[in-house]
């Protein structure tokens, strides 16, 4: 168990659809990164963020927004889904950067 | 061409083989990583480097700035090895923007 968690697990929607994926990085960890894996296209970093502000951003879509709340947990936020959408979501957290990442389960997004 | 190529995509070897995989990059980082992803799903950070050699139990990794080049070695390995390593490059000191390789499909047998 790497402390950080995941929620839902397991996401079935429809296209056009918007949903939430939730993050809680392990205590003490200001820093949380999203994570996109496909069958296609293998691991894809989306975003960082490091005590409520943006770090980085990797291949994010703009129908894609994340956020970091004052209690460092993060929701990464999909909207106007589509079928190519329809992935592993990891979420990973660590102390700061660059440093080790611990990731959470993911969540399976199933966009039908 | 990607900026991060791993070698060899597959690979199956006997328990107790040497094993080593590669991994070879065209972007400057600041640091380089390797990961694990076992066949349910989960990912675990094996190493983070920026210079030299690490070794965690039967695993090594070491990377040449240099030659852009990254190896990861496991020593006297195990079906529970079996898995899918993926080497990732940090590209930055600011923020870490990733680009992962990848990855490269282990099946160790008994």
């Amino acid at each position: 168990d790497s402390g950080v968690t995941q929620t839902p697990k397991h996401l079935i929607t429809a296209t056009g659809q918007r949903v939430t994926l939730r993050c809680s990085p392990r205590s003490g960890d200001l820093s949380v990164y999203w994570y996109q894996q496909s069958l296609d296209q293998g691991l894809q970093f989306l975003i960082q963020y490091y005590n409520g502000e943006e770090r980085a951003k990797g291949n994010i879509l703009e129908r894609f927004s994340a956020q970091q709340f004052p209690d460092l947990h993060s929701e990464l936020n999909l909207s106007s889904l589509e079928l190519g959408d329809s992935a592993l979501y990891f979420c990973a957290s660590s102390v700061g950067y660059p440093n080790e990442q611990f990731f959470g389960p993911g969540t399976r997004l199933t966009v039908l | 061409k990607n900026e991060v190529e791993q070698s060899p995509q597959n690979l199956t070897a006997q328990e107790e083989e040497f094993i080593t995989i590669n991994c070879s990059y065209s972007v400057g980082i600041s640091a380089l990583h390797w990961l694990q992803q076992h066949p349910g799903g989960g990912i675990v950070s094996l190493f983070m480097l920026s210079s030299g050699k690490k070794k965690h139990g039967r695993l090594i990794a070491t990377i040449n700035i240099q030659e852009k080049h990254s190896s990861l070695h496991i020593t006297a390995s195990h079906p529970r090895d079996s898995a899918v390593y993926i080497c990732a490059a940090s590209k930055s000191d600011y923020g870490q923007n990733f680009v992962f390789g990848p990855g490269t499909r282990l099946s160790v047998l008994p």
